[in-house]
């Protein structure tokens, strides 16, 4: 079965100040991994996105993610936060966005 | 819009009452998804639409629940006899053939 564990509930960051995000997975297969932000009142946007290829993948809005099969963790990361960053994130593991598990997310607070 | 439309935005409802909750996709995504969302749950995938083809209502948590597509576009989510535990966000997203979901701003659910 797969599953998704995002092990900090909540992260508080300075703003311009670098910010990394976990997440750990199970899966049986070679996976494919998101990453869903979501602003307060909103649906789920897709950040970005790893099938295959190279391990470290560049999202929209500064993200980037980095896959790491030995360690079975797909981290998201951003050298600098803005205020509008702060929202909940989501890491998701499945087959091709069919059935996705999703991790029970981390809420991002970003101070001035 | 260009994007997927859940109406309502918010629904309360007393418990044993049933509830309608609808979705529009993006025009042409063949594959639609319900997930519902509890508070520091993370996304629990409900049902899965795909063309023609019989849903997969394996994430349905009970026969309270049922879901339809409607000449493959417009769905309904039905919560029969609601009880206060069915009280979450309840997600609908699309997607066409291998790409990404799109998400819909959600129906919050309120369950007195």
């Amino acid at each position: 079965a797969q599953s998704v564990t995002q092990p900090d509930i909540h992260i508080t960051v300075s703003e311009g100040a670098s910010l990394e995000l976990r997440c750990n997975y199970s899966y049986g297969a070679t996976p494919y991994l998101f990453w869903y932000v979501q602003s307060p009142g909103q649906g789920l946007q897709l950040l970005l996105k790893y099938f295959s290829g190279d391990t470290l993948v560049q999202g929209i809005k500064g993200f980037e993610a980095e896959f790491k099969r030995s360690q079975s963790s797909f981290n998201l990361r951003k050298p600098s936060v803005h205020w509008s960053d702060a929202a909940e994130y989501f890491c998701a593991v499945g087959e091709w966005d069919y059935k996705l598990s999703f991790g029970a997310g981390t809420t991002v607070t970003v101070r001035a | 819009g260009a994007g997927v439309s859940q109406s309502p935005s918010n629904k309360v409802t007393e418990k044993g009452k049933d509830v309608e909750l609808r979705c529009d996709p993006i025009s042409g995504h063949t594959a639609l998804y319900w997930y519902r969302q509890s508070l520091g749950q993370g996304l629990e995938f409900l049902i899965y639409f795909q063309g023609n083809s019989a849903p997969d209502k394996s994430g349905l948590p009970s026969d309270r629940f049922s879901a339809e597509r409607t000449g493959g576009s417009v769905s309904t989510l039905t919560i029969q006899r609601t009880q206060q535990e069915d009280s979450a966000v309840y997600l609908c997203a699309s997607s066409s053939d291998r790409a990404p979901l799109h998400f819909g701003n959600g129906t919050r659910l309120t369950v007195t």
